[in-house]
């Protein structure tokens, strides 16, 4: 399994600020992903981080709001941009690794990040 | 698109009752379930990972069923404690447009009484 370690575990932000947030992992993963959870929601894939190249971001988010960096197979940033008060909410990464023959092994999740916006 | 349903939302018993958590999706082309546990605003702690090709996985006193034709899994938990109380959620992954995606259902909250 994967252990993966976030920082800041929370944070308070004023309006219109950003925060980025990091995600190590203690081995080399393929896939790198950002989910958000908002108050009492389930959890929604903000995008997969990709190592070397741009992130791919699901639909109704954008880049300029969610810059993601992967700068190498253990490491991942996410960005939270201009805050609001809509922003609050628990940022997780996840991972996963694929096995021989393509088939997904489990998802891992980190921590998660509780951010509140003021 | 996939969409997932946990019920019930919330579920309250005593301790030492068994129980079943459900989750039910509306696509069977899926390459495998997951079933999570989440502590009040922590992470997501793996329990079980089930195959598509399988029926069930057993760990402890937890075991998950699943019957991809029908779209439904289960989670047992046997002789509950007040320690199971978490958010259990089930996740299943199946194929997007941008490759495999992992769809979350809204969560069972378990609240076991001493």
């Amino acid at each position: 399994s994967a252990v993966i370690s976030q920082k800041p575990s929370r944070d308070i932000c004023q309006r219109g600020t950003s925060l980025t947030i990091q995600c190590q992992v203690d081995s080399q993963v393929t896939m790198m992903f950002w989910y958000r959870q908002q108050p009492g929601q389930s959890l929604t894939l903000i995008a997969t981080a990709n190592q070397g190249s741009e992130a791919t971001y699901e639909s109704g988010f954008v880049i300029d709001k969610f810059p993601i960096s992967r700068p190498n197979l253990t490491f991942s940033t996410l960005t939270v941009s201009n805050m609001s008060p809509e922003d609050s909410s628990i940022y997780l990464c996840s991972v996963e690794d694929l096995i021989i023959g393509g088939r997904q092994e489990t998802q891992y999740f980190g921590p998660g990040t509780r951010l509140l916006v003021l | 698109k996939q969409e997932v349903t946990q019920i019930p939302a919330a579920l309250s018993v005593p301790e030492g009752e068994n129980l079943v958590l459900n989750c039910s999706f509306t696509d069977s082309a899926i390459y495998n379930l997951q079933w999570f546990r989440q502590d009040p605003g922590k992470g997501l702690t793996s329990l079980l990972l089930i195959q598509s090709s399988q029926r069930e996985q057993t760990s402890g006193r937890l075991n998950a069923s699943l019957d991809k034709s029908s779209g439904r899994s289960t989670l047992y938990i046997a002789a509950s404690q007040p320690g199971d109380s978490a958010t259990y959620l089930c996740a299943v992954r199946s194929l997007g447009t941008s490759g495999s995606r992992l769809t979350f259902g809204e969560g069972t909250q378990l609240t076991v009484n001493p």
